[in-house]
């Protein structure tokens, strides 16, 4: 079993809907990244929180320490947000297999 | 400002060869870290350097890997020799060190190892 664990593994959404990705995990963590990479390969980090909730843009991240678990939100999803979001930990550098992603248009 | 940049993006060689993967970490930034994703896994942390030094080695599979960062600039991934499951993508990432571990970290581009 993964320490950090993401739900769904596969997310088809239509342009403008609501999405959310969840990550529990099972260790103590200093800090919680969201990655998001790309077709092509490139990793972006998205957020790095370790308590409470962060926005940037359309993207919304949040933890909750106690239950162990956070989530990522996009608001009014489009197809250039296609990508595989990846929940990862800090404590001893733990990654989720990730979310892969696709907005129809 | 420039992004932490990797070399090469992408390497192709035979069972038994050598490899030399190198990272170019953002400007100023002690920290250096390296991660590897095999194909359907997820990413791995590998080691983590601080300035020059091995502040982590822990996630090296074995010591076939070699990883140096001599004058704590630029760091060096060895694999030698190479062989068949260390195909996959090879990130670095690096972070500024203001006394907390877990500061912000920016990845590289990846380079792709594919080893037959």
């Amino acid at each position: 079993k993964n320490e950090v664990e993401q739900s769904p593994q596969n997310l088809t959404a239509q342009e403008g809907e609501f999405i959310t990705i969840n990550c529990s995990y099972s260790v103590g963590i200093s800090a919680l990244h969201w990655l998001q990479q790309h077709p092509g390969g490139g990793i972006v980090s998205l957020f790095m929180l370790s308590s409470g909730k962060k926005k940037h843009g359309r993207l919304i991240a949040t933890i909750n320490i106690q239950e162990k678990h956070s989530s990522l939100h996009i608001t009014a999803s489009h197809p250039r947000d296609s990508a595989v979001y990846i929940c990862a930990v800090w404590s001893q550098f733990y990654f989720g297999t990730g979310t892969s992603l696709t907005v129809i248009p | 400002e420039a992004g932490v940049t990797q070399f090469p993006s992408h390497s192709v060689i035979e069972k038994g060869q050598t490899v030399t993967l190198r990272c170019d970490p953002i400007s100023g930034h002690d920290n250096l870290y390296w991660y590897r994703r095999v194909m359907g896994k997820e990413i791995k942390f590998l080691l983590h350097f601080v300035k020059e030094s091995k502040q982590d080695e822990s996630g090296m599979p074995n010591n076939r890997f070699l990883a140096e960062r001599t004058g704590g600039t630029y760091s060096t991934l060895k694999v030698q020799p190479a062989e068949l499951e260390d195909s996959g993508v090879y990130f670095c990432a690096s972070s500024q060190a203001v006394g907390v571990r877990s500061y912000e970290q920016y990845f590289g581009p990846g380079t792709r190892l594919t080893v037959t």
